[in-house]
């Protein structure tokens, strides 16, 4: 079965820095890659998504991913994160074709002041 | 601004009573997801709809669990009987392409 790791659980930045974080996935076929954020409180919002073309892929906020195949990885990226930026970030893919979304373990961001 | 919605959005309630969570999925939207959210677990899928038919209820308890799209525009997850370590929030996502679009969700306490 297909799973997701995102290995930062938790991250501290201040404001301005850059942010990288980590997401891979274990599937050998066709794959779509979706980020997705969590504000406190509030439900899950698309942040961008990969299905096929473009590697490099740029969602709201300012925020991107890169599909790297050989690395079975979709690092989410942002050049410089803002307090509200504070949130829960999701990966998740869909393998094979099919409908069903597998999300990883999700990584609190808090950007500081 | 087409959006899924959830009810209710919180919900206490003893153990052993029955808990109904109700989703109504965009319109159009052919593929009707549910997902449980915990501090331990993370988020795991419970089940899923496609044209309102049960396609994956792996992952959802069969004994107490119950779901169902009696109609396009409705979903509901049932709970029977309830307990503590069902406490969680439920979100229900819908999507026409692969994009699962989410909820609100329904943050349930069981006491």
């Amino acid at each position: 079965a297909q799973s997701v790791s995102q290995h930062n659980h938790h991250v501290i930045l201040s404001e301005a820095a850059s942010l990288e974080l980590g997401c891979n996935y274990s599937y050998g076929g066709t794959v779509n890659l979706f980020w997705y954020v969590q504000y406190p409180g509030q439900h899950l919002q698309l942040l961008l998504k990969y299905f096929s073309g473009d590697p490099l892929v740029k969602g709201i906020k300012g925020f991107e991913a890169e599909f790297i195949k050989s690395k079975f990885s979709f690092n989410l990226r942002k050049p410089s994160v803002q307090w509200s930026d504070t949130a829960e970030y999701f990966c998740a893919v869909i393998t094979g074709g099919g409908n069903k979304l597998t999300f990883g373990t999700g990584t609190q961001l808090k950007v500081e002041l | 601004d087409a959006r899924v919605t959830q009810t209710p959005r919180h919900k206490v309630t003893e153990m052993g009573q029955e808990v109904t969570m109700r989703c109504q999925p965009i319109l159009g939207h052919n593929t009707v997801f549910w997902y449980r959210q915990t501090m331990m677990q993370g988020l795991e899928l419970l089940a899923y709809f496609r044209n309102r038919a049960p396609l994956d209820d792996s992952g959802m308890p069969k004994d107490r669990f119950s779901a169902e799209m009696p109609d396009a525009t409705l979903a509901t997850l049932k709970i029977q009987p309830s307990e503590p370590r069902d406490s969680a929030v439920y979100f229900c996502a819908s999507g026409r392409t692969s994009v699962p679009f989410f909820g609100p969700g329904t943050r349930l306490t069981v006491l």
